[in-house]
Formats: C-alpha cells, structure tokens, sequence
C-alpha cells in the first residue's frame, strides 16, 4: 500500500534561517505529490504539488521537487518568517486509490 | 475558489448524544472524506464517500456513521458520543475518477464531548 514518512518535529528556527522538511513515500502506482499547510486553529491548505517525476512545485517561497529516483519530495524554503509557522503535512494520491496518503505533520515554529 | 465548508468551528456535546457533523462543497467532487486529527498521531482517515449514498470504510470507523443522500453534501454520525471522540474533525472533497488529485479541506470543526 501507500505510505508517506515525514522528519518528526517539532523544528525550531529563527527568522531568515533556511527550512528543509524531508518526506520519502511509497506507492504502487505512480502518485501525485503534495504538501499542505494548517495554521493554528485552521483546517489543511495546499500549498504546492507536483504530478510526475522531475516537477518541481512552488507557492510563498517554498519548493518541492519530485525525485523518483529516491521517492522523495523534500519542501525547502530559503528564508522563513514568524508567519510560516505551522503544521506541514507530506501527502500522495494514487489514481488506483480514492484518497490521500498523508505523512504524520511536522510542527514549525519560526521565532523572530 | 474551492470551498468545503463544514457547518460548526466549535462543538460542545454531552456523552452519550447523538452528534451530527455536516460538510458541504460547492465544486461538484466526487470524493468526500472525513478525518479526525488528534495531537501525535496526524490525521487518520473515519469515512470517505465516492458517489452518492457509497461509502467506505477508513482506518478508524468505528463509533461513527456516514451519510451522502446529495453529491454536494457529507455528514458524519456519532451515534453516541464518547469522551474518546473528543478531536478535530475535518471533511474533505476531491475530484473522483482517475485523476490523482490534491483534496480541499474545509475549516475543521473542534469536538469536545463532555
């Protein structure tokens, strides 16, 4: 089946400070690839994609390249603000499989 | 814009009540889901509905009920609410078919049962 790991948290950085997130997946088929964002008290928002292999999706300074060669699809920004703090989520969907596959969240909190 | 809008942020309920959860779209998805997201242990999948009046099973359904009578339209049922159901409960909706697609998530309705 489908499955999704994500680095644990919670992660703590400083503003401007450079943010990695690493996500490895599993899947039978060949999945589309997200990552979504939920801020406090909020419910979950997509913040980029990406479809096939090689794409790289981008949306508010971050960036995730799907790499099928280790399948994986790290998020990176290159310099945060106290606004990104947040639960990131990794995600995939497989057109064999009605629903999403999610990782477990990662919490980051941005201190100025 | 997409939007799944699910019809309370807060929720307050005694044990032992029947509890409905409504969440309605407005894209025309196939696919609606329901998810409850608890502290450490990320979101796990109750119900998810691919048509009208189908359903299945998630990971964790049991306690709950679902129902789908209108496209646009998902709810989900505690038939008895217990103080283990206490949780944030989230609906969603994608397009069905073949396409592998993202799923648009509504506001998230806080649960606590008393």
């Amino acid at each position: 089946g489908n499955s999704v790991t994500q680095m644990e948290g919670p992660v703590t950085l400083s503003e401007e400070a450079f943010l990695t997130i690493n996500c490895t997946y599993t899947a039978t088929g060949y999945p589309s690839l997200f990552w979504y964002v939920q801020y406090p008290g909020e419910g979950l928002q997509l913040l980029l994609k990406a479809t096939k292999a090689d794409d790289k999706g981008s949306n508010k300074g971050f960036e995730a390249t799907y790499r099928k060669e280790t399948t994986s699809f790290h998020l990176e920004k290159g310099s945060v603000q106290v606004s990104d703090s947040a639960v990131y989520f990794c995600a995939l969907s497989d057109r064999n499989d009605y629903k999403l596959s999610f990782g477990a969240g990662t919490t980051v909190t941005v201190r100025a | 814009d997409v939007k799944v809008t699910q019809s309370s942020r807060y929720l307050v309920k005694r044990t032992g009540e029947k509890v409905f959860l409504e969440c309605v779209q407005d894209m025309d998805h196939e696919n609606m889901f329901w998810y409850r997201q608890d502290p450490g242990l990320g979101l796990r999948l109750i119900y998810f509905s691919y048509d009208v009046k189908m359903k299945e099973k998630g990971d964790i359904p049991e306690g709950y009920s679902v129902s789908r009578e209108k496209k646009e339209r998902f709810s989900l049922i505690l038939e008895s609410a217990s103080t283990n159901q206490t949780s944030m409960y989230l609906c969603a909706s994608s397009f069905g078919g073949v396409r592998a697609t993202e799923a648009f998530f509504g506001q998230g309705t806080r649960l606590t049962v008393v």
